[in-house]
C-alpha cells in the first residue's frame, strides 16, 4: 500500500448505527485530518493530529470521535448520526504543522446515512 | 474572517484553448497557498505550493502564481484528461488548517 488509504470506501448506516471510519498513511507523516466533504460546499476541516495528539476540533459535533493511536492510524468513530451527516469523509496526513507542509489526500469514504 | 473564492465555478474549454482559473484570499498570516486537483469520487491530489507574491510554479501544462490578494492557474493547450476540479486552499496559524474554496469545475471537450 501506498499513500493514504481509507476503508470502507463507501458506507451505508441508519441514524442508530454506531460505525468507525479508518484511515492509514504510508508516508512517515506526523500530522493527521478529518475533512467533511459536502455537495457544492468546500472542504471542511474536522479534526487535526499531531504526534497522535489532537490539536484542533473544528466545532464539530460530539457525535463524531476521533482517535488517533499512533502516527500512522486515524479513526473516525460515528454515533447516532443525522441525514445531513451523509457526505465524503476524507482523511489526509503531512510532514507536520508546519507551514507550507502540504496534505495528502486519501480516497475517501462515502457515507449515507439513512 | 478568513475566506477563500474561486472563480469561475464551472469552465467548458475546446482542447487547445487556453484559459486561467482565479483564487481570491482574504486571511491574515498567509502561511501557504495550495492547488488540488480532484476526479469525480477521489479525494483531492496536491499539486503545488506558493509561499510569496510574485512566486510561480509549473507542471506540465498548469502554471500556478500568486500575488497579495489572489492565485492564478494557468492551462496552456488544455487536453480532455485535464478535466477535474481545481480547489483551491490557503493555510493559516500553526495547527496545519487548511481553508478551502469551493472549487472551479473543468470540462475540456475534444
Amino acid at each position: 500500500e501506498t499513500g493514504v488509504t481509507q476503508t470502507p470506501r463507501h458506507l451505508v448506516m441508519g441514524m442508530t448505527n454506531k460505525k468507525s471510519l479508518k484511515c492509514e498513511q504510508h508516508l512517515g507523516h506526523n500530522a493527521m485530518y478529518w475533512y467533511k466533504q459536502s455537495a457544492k460546499k468546500p472542504l471542511e476541516l474536522m479534526f487535526v493530529y499531531s504526534l497522535e495528539e489532537r490539536v484542533e476540533n473544528n466545532s464539530v459535533p460530539s457525535r463524531f470521535s476521533p482517535e488517533c493511536p499512533n502516527s500512522s492510524h486515524l479513526f473516525l468513530h460515528l454515533h447516532t448520526l443525522q441525514p445531513e451527516d451523509s457526505a465524503l469523509y476524507l482523511c489526509a496526513s503531512s510532514r507536520s504543522l508546519a507551514g507550507g507542509d502540504e496534505q495528502y489526500f486519501g480516497p475517501g469514504t462515502r457515507l449515507t446515512v439513512t | 474572517e478568513d475566506q477563500v473564492t474561486q472563480s469561475p465555478e464551472a469552465l467548458r474549454l475546446q482542447e487547445g484553448e487556453s484559459s486561467s482559473l482565479n483564487c481570491s484570499y482574504t486571511v491574515s498570516g498567509l502561511r501557504g497557498l495550495f492547488w488540488y486537483r480532484q476526479d469525480p469520487g477521489k479525494g483531492p491530489e496536491f499539486l503545488f505550493t506558493l509561499y510569496s507574491a510574485g512566486e510561480e510554479k509549473e507542471k506540465e501544462r498548469l502554471k500556478a502564481t500568486l500575488t497579495k490578494k489572489e492565485s492564478f492557474l494557468h492551462i496552456t493547450a488544455p487536453k480532455p484528461e485535464d478535466s477535474a476540479t481545481y480547489l483551491c486552499a490557503v493555510q493559516v496559524g500553526g495547527k496545519g488548517k487548511l481553508i478551502f474554496g469551493q472549487g472551479t469545475e473543468l470540462s475540456v471537450k475534444p
